[in-house]
């Protein structure tokens, strides 16, 4: 595998139920973001882990959890949603720290959710 | 706030040359980039200014002026495959990516 990898590519879920959705990255970077892109809306950051330190975006409801195992797994995990959440959302990994806070993002595909 | 503004939609012919405009308001500046984003695919990193002025890299150029808050991406020699949409990101004084909505561009035969 290469780049930045996302599973599930799509997921249906109900209001009720619990799912989590895994990224890894093989790119040896030190930071990764989960981001919500909506149509015609701009790209949503949800969370930054930059050098396993956790950035949050303050708007993100308590429904939307991630957790960061290490450098290379991000998983965000999801109860309790809303049709409102559906949506397709995007993971990045880039190098954090120093110059390379100048570099660019990395995404994989996505997964395109769907809350009924 | 924070703003970055760029048109809904373009549509070009295959051969010619589009130019997709993109206008910030953001705390502070640390470059500004562009993405290609194909329908139902990754966003791929395509170019990144700093300093102002033109960088070219083979069709694709972009501009920058910081002191008019304005990019723009330069595409020549329009191919099919240039169809997709194309985002505008500045690194605000945080280091974080400030997001446009994205660009359609629609190349026709």
């Amino acid at each position: 595998e290469t780049g930045v990898t996302q599973t599930p590519r799509h997921l249906v879920m109900g209001m009720t139920n619990k799912k989590s959705l895994k990224c890894e990255q093989h790119l040896g970077h030190n930071a990764m973001y989960w981001y919500k892109q909506s149509a015609k809306k701009p790209l949503e950051l949800m969370f930054v882990y930059s050098l396993e330190e956790r950035v949050e975006n303050n708007s993100v409801p308590s429904r939307f959890s991630p957790e960061c195992p290490n450098s290379s797994h991000l998983f965000l995990h999801l109860h309790t949603l809303q049709p409102e959440d559906s949506a397709l959302y995007l993971c990045a990994s880039s190098q954090g720290g120093g110059a390379a806070r100048y570099s660019e993002q990395f995404f994989g595909p996505g997964t395109r959710l769907t809350v009924l | 706030g924070q703003n970055i503004d760029q048109p809904t939609e373009m549509t070009a012919t295959e051969g010619a040359i589009v130019q997709i405009n993109c206008t910030y308001q953001t705390s502070g500046f640390n470059g500004l980039f562009w993405y290609q984003q194909h329908a139902g695919e990754a966003p791929t990193f395509l170019s990144y200014n700093v300093l102002d002025g033109l960088e070219e890299k083979g069709r694709f150029s972009s501009f920058l002026s910081r002191s008019k808050g304005y990019s723009y991406l330069l595409l020549k020699e329009l191919q099919m495959k240039d169809s997709a949409s194309y985002l505008c990101a500045v690194k605000d004084s945080n280091y974080q990516l400030i997001w446009g909505a994205g660009t359609k561009l629609i190349i026709k035969p």
